[in-house]
C-alpha cells in the first residue's frame, strides 16, 4: 500500500480563491510527521509547512495552513487567496518515526500539480 | 535560512562518462544527506541516505556500484554516477538535514543530467 496518497494529479484556481490539496497517509507508527514541499518548475523543493503527529493545533504558515485529521489519516494543505507564483506541484511527505530519531527519511506522494488562473 | 547548494545545476555528456555531483550545505553542519531522484512529472524516490564519515545506505533496487556516494565532511557530500548510460538520465536532487536539528530537511536546487 502507497505510503502517501494524493488523490489529485491537476488542480486549477482562480487568483485570490482558497485551494485544498489533498493527502492522506498510511503508517502504523505513533510518531511520524507530515511535511508538504512546493515544486516549481525550475526545480527546486520548497518547504511549506510541518505538522507533527502529536500536534494538536493544526499548523500554519501564512497562507499556508494543514488541515490535519489525525482519525482519517489525512493532512490536507489549504493555500489561501491563491496567487499566480503558487502554481507548481505540490508534494506531501512523510517522516516515520519521532523528529529525534535516527530515521529522518521521508516518504513522497505523487504531488499534485496546481495551476493559478489570473 | 539553511542553505543548501547543489552542482552542476545542468551537466551534458557521452554515455560511458562518469559524472559527479556536490551537494553542500553552506552554513550549516548536516551529519546525514539525502540522494534523490525524479523523472519528469514523478515523485522524488530516495535513492540513499549518506552519513558522514561511513558507508551510504542505499534504497532496495540502488546499484551501489553505480551509484557512488561519498559524505567526507559535515557539510559536502557527493554523488557519482559511474559509466553513464541513457536510462541515467534524470533530476538528482540532494536534501540536508541539520545536526541535532529536528527541522525538515533543506533540499538543493537539484541537477539535471542528459546522458546522450
Amino acid at each position: 500500500a502507497q505510503k502517501i496518497t494524493q488523490t489529485q494529479p491537476g488542480m486549477f484556481v482562480q487568483e485570490k480563491e482558497a485551494v485544498t490539496l489533498d493527502c492522506t497517509y498510511d503508517t502504523s507508527d505513533q510518531s511520524y510527521g507530515l511535511f508538504w514541499y512546493k515544486q516549481p518548475s525550475s526545480g527546486e523543493m520548497i518547504f511549506l509547512i510541518y505538522q507533527g503527529s502529536y500536534d494538536e493545533q493544526n499548523a500554519t504558515e501564512g497562507r499556508y495552513s494543514l488541515n490535519f485529521q489525525k482519525a482519517r489519516k489525512s493532512a490536507n494543505l489549504v493555500i489561501s487567496a491563491s496567487q499566480l507564483g503558487d502554481s507548481a506541484m505540490y508534494f506531501c511527505a512523510m517522516r516515520e518515526g519521532p523528529s529525534g530519531g535516527s530515521n529522518y527519511k521521508l516518504t513522497f506522494g505523487k504531488g499534485t500539480l496546481l495551476t493559478v488562473n489570473p | 535560512g539553511a542553505v543548501v547548494s547543489q552542482h552542476p545545476s545542468w551537466v551534458i555528456c557521452k554515455s560511458g562518462t562518469s559524472v559527479k555531483i556536490e551537494c553542500r550545505s553552506l552554513d550549516f553542519q548536516a551529519t546525514t544527506m539525502f540522494w534523490y531522484r525524479q523523472f519528469p512529472k514523478q515523485s522524488l524516490m530516495l535513492m540513499a541516505t549518506s552519513n558522514e564519515g561511513s558507508k551510504a545506505t542505499y534504497e532496495q533496487g540502488v546499484e551501489k556500484d553505480k551509484f557512488l556516494i561519498n559524505h567526507a565532511s559535515l557539510t559536502l557530500s557527493t554523488l557519482t554516477v559511474t559509466s553513464a548510460h541513457p536510462e541515467d538520465s534524470s533530476f538528482y536532487i540532494c536534501s540536508a538535514r541539520e545536526t541535532g536539528n529536528v527541522q525538515p530537511q533543506h533540499f538543493g536546487d537539484g541537477t539535471r543530467l542528459s546522458i546522450l
